[in-house]
């Protein structure tokens, strides 16, 4: 069965300095991974996604993150925050065989941004 | 286009009582899905439905029901209301292809509480 373990809760980071997230999943073949961001109150919106090819994937809002197989990891970056950063924060990852398409969330880590 | 609504927003229910979560989408798209969403806990799938007329459970399905005779709507029933139901609730849509990723879209969330 596929999971996600995002291993940090809560973030604190100040402004202007870089973030990097973590996240690790567990997938028997090769994996889609997500990245979403809740901002409180609201929905999830994509940041990014990984499918296949280049491993280091661009998103929006300036956000980054970088496939890495042997360690089974897909950490987010972003190298300066800003305070409209802050949010939760979820890595998943997908299967989408045709018949069975299920997203499976991590727990999440909330950000939070210091002036 | 609303792209994904939800209705209510807000609802308290008293245990024992039913009520219909409202989901509609106007994007035309095949799948769709209800997660629910509590502190520490990420999102966790309940249902999903590849199209019109099909459904499947997904990770915590137990205490709610679903079915899909439009493409456009997916409502989510609760029969008889538990505490353990009270949690944020999301539906997602998105389109559909075998082998592929689309994404899913979510709408903004209903928010439920079971006295």
């Amino acid at each position: 069965a596929q999971s996600v373990t995002q291993p940090d809760i809560h973030i604190t980071v100040s402004e202007g300095a870089s973030l990097e997230l973590r996240c690790n999943y567990s997938y028997g073949a090769t994996p889609y991974l997500f990245w979403y961001v809740q901002s409180p109150g609201q929905g999830l919106q994509l940041l990014l996604k990984y499918f296949s090819g280049d491993t280091l994937v661009q998103g929006i809002k300036g956000f980054e993150a970088e496939f890495k197989r042997s360690q089974s990891s897909f950490n987010l970056r972003k190298p300066s925050v800003h305070w409209s950063d802050a949010a939760e924060y979820f890595c998943a990852v997908g299967s989408f065989n045709f018949g069975n398409e299920k997203l499976t969330f991590g727990t999440g880590t909330r950000l939070t941004i210091i002036p | 286009n609303a792209g994904v609504t939800q209705t209510p927003k807000f609802q308290v229910l008293k245990t024992g009582q039913s009520m219909t979560l409202q989901c509609a989408q106007d994007m035309n798209h095949e799948y769709m899905s209800w997660y629910r969403q509590d502190p520490g806990m990420g999102l966790r799938l309940i249902h999903y439905s590849v199209g019109a007329g099909i459904t499947d459970q997904g990770e915590v399905p137990n205490g709610y029901n679903v079915s899909r005779s439009t493409t456009e709507d997916f409502p989510l029933r609760l029969l008889s209301a538990a505490p353990s139901q009270t949690s944020v609730y999301f539906c997602a849509s998105s389109e559909r292809a075998s082998g592929a990723y689309n994404e899913q879209f979510f709408g903004p969330g209903t928010r439920l509480t079971v006295l």
